[in-house]
């Protein structure tokens, strides 16, 4: 089975400070990935999402993630945060192959100080 | 397009009382699918519906029903509350559940059972 890891649960940053928030999952063959984001009281949105190709995709409002295969990694970045980043973000994952369901990570809330 | 709908947006129960989540979609999307989201646990899946007139158990069915009406509609039953149930609850569509396609959420209905 798949599974999703994102080993910062709470991060606190101060505006334009560089972001990194790390997810890692398990599964043995072709996967596609996502990263969601949920603002404030909001709903959750898509933020990007890799399928193939380039390994760097680059996202909504400054975000970009990174595709590393060799290590079941799939990072999110963001060069200078802003107040108005703070939010939770998911990392997500299903299977390439035919119909599978998503797994979804336990997310990371993200804190960003003016 | 409203997107994806649901109502309640609170609900508060005593144990043993029953209701009913509802969620639509204007989107005319084929797959639907109901969460919830608990602190530090992410999101589970609770059911889903592949496309119209198909329901499958997720990750944590047990205490749920649902119903996919038409292939606008899927609802979300809890027939006798328990404390354990509750949590924000999300449902989501995609266009069909292949890999392919990203999901997208309702605002969320907030359910604290007593």
């Amino acid at each position: 089975a798949q599974s999703v890891s994102q080993h910062n649960h709470h991060v606190i940053l101060s505006e334009a400070a560089s972001l990194e928030l790390g997810c890692n999952y398990s599964y043995g063959g072709t996967v596609n990935l996502f990263w969601y984001v949920q603002y404030p009281g909001q709903h959750l949105q898509l933020l990007l999402k890799y399928f193939s190709g380039d390994p760097l995709v680059k996202g909504i409002k400054g975000f970009e993630a990174e595709f590393i295969k060799s290590k079941f990694s799939f990072n999110l970045r963001k060069p200078s945060v802003q107040w108005s980043d703070t939010a939770e973000y998911f990392c997500a994952v299903i299977s390439a192959r035919g119909y599978q369901k998503v797994t979804f990570g336990t997310g990371t809330k993200l804190q960003v100080i003016p | 397009n409203a997107g994806v709908t649901q109502t309640p947006k609170f609900q508060v129960l005593k144990t043993g009382q029953s209701m009913t989540l509802q969620c639509a979609q204007d989107m005319n999307h084929n797959s639907m699918y109901w969460y919830r989201q608990d602190p530090g646990m992410g999101l589970r899946l609770i059911y889903y519906s592949a496309s119209e007139g198909t329901t499958d158990k997720g990750e944590v069915p047990n205490g749920y029903n649902v119903s996919r009406l038409n292939k606008r509609e899927f609802s979300l039953r809890l027939e006798s509350a328990a404390p354990s149930q509750t949590s924000v609850y999300f449902c989501a569509s995609s266009e069909t559940g292949g890999s392919y396609n990203e999901q997208f959420f309702g605002p969320g209905t907030r359910l604290t059972v007593l």
